[in-house]
């Protein structure tokens, strides 16, 4: 029972390209979450999806960030137009339907923007 | 802003029992107290969570107050791979996003 894929492991973009961040939850969890940590921070909750609806986006940046979880596929974290701010760890998680359960985090998607 | 406070750190010696406090005095009554850790930048690991009993499972037990203002994380026998930053999140249940403080790191020294 395979957990959370997060690929790549590492991406590097130049300045104004865009990033994608694939994230396939476990087998079984119809939730996603998106989380982005920051050297010596702690993790900030970014969207949470399921199944082709977002639920909750307040922590997305207005701009260039979006987040989809199609019926078909992993989900996908993208940034267009990146900057060097967006350098970060972005880490998913996932977790099955109902209350109490605690999510699984994949091993994230460190993103430099050079 | 999370609704908990840890302290930022924490030393234990390897085979002694390492006990993490965590104060959460304003949690609601369907506000669960969940425990997670981070090793090294890796991925946060859930360890276990509880609403009002006390809860053990094979990596960790959590001990609740009876008021539900504070909780304990034990690890029973810490080892050197128990090294990493702990934290304590309340949250009503699942389906529901985290909000994370800081944590506290523990370093198991041998």
């Amino acid at each position: 029972n395979a957990g959370v894929m997060q690929n790549p492991r590492h991406l590097v973009r130049r300045r104004g390209q865009e990033a994608r961040l694939r994230c396939s939850p476990m087998k079984g969890h119809s939730h996603v979450y998106w989380y982005r940590q920051l050297p010596e921070e702690g993790l900030k909750f970014m969207v949470y999806l399921q199944k082709e609806n977002i639920i909750d986006e307040s922590g997305m940046p207005k701009e260039r960030f979006s987040a989809e979880f199609p019926k078909e596929g992993p989900s996908i974290l993208r940034i267009q137009q990146v900057v060097r701010g967006d350098s970060a760890a972005y880490f998913c998680a996932s977790s099955p339907q109902g209350v109490g359960y605690g999510y699984t985090f994949g091993s994230g998607t460190r993103l430099t923007v050079v | 802003d999370a609704k908990t406070t840890q302290p930022p750190s924490m030393d234990c010696a390897e085979g002694r029992a390492a006990n993490l406090p965590c104060n959460h005095s304003t949690i609601s009554g369907n506000e669960y107290v969940y425990w997670y850790r981070q090793i090294h930048s890796q991925g946060p690991q859930y360890i276990i969570h509880g609403l009002k009993n006390n809860e053990t499972n094979e990596m960790a037990s959590l001990i609740i107050t009876e008021d539900r203002k504070s909780s304990t994380l034990i690890l029973p026998h810490a080892t050197l791979r128990d090294t990493a930053v702990y934290y304590c999140i309340v949250n009503a249940g699942n389906n529901r996003k985290l909000i994370w403080g800081l944590g506290t790191s523990l370093a198991v020294n041998p």
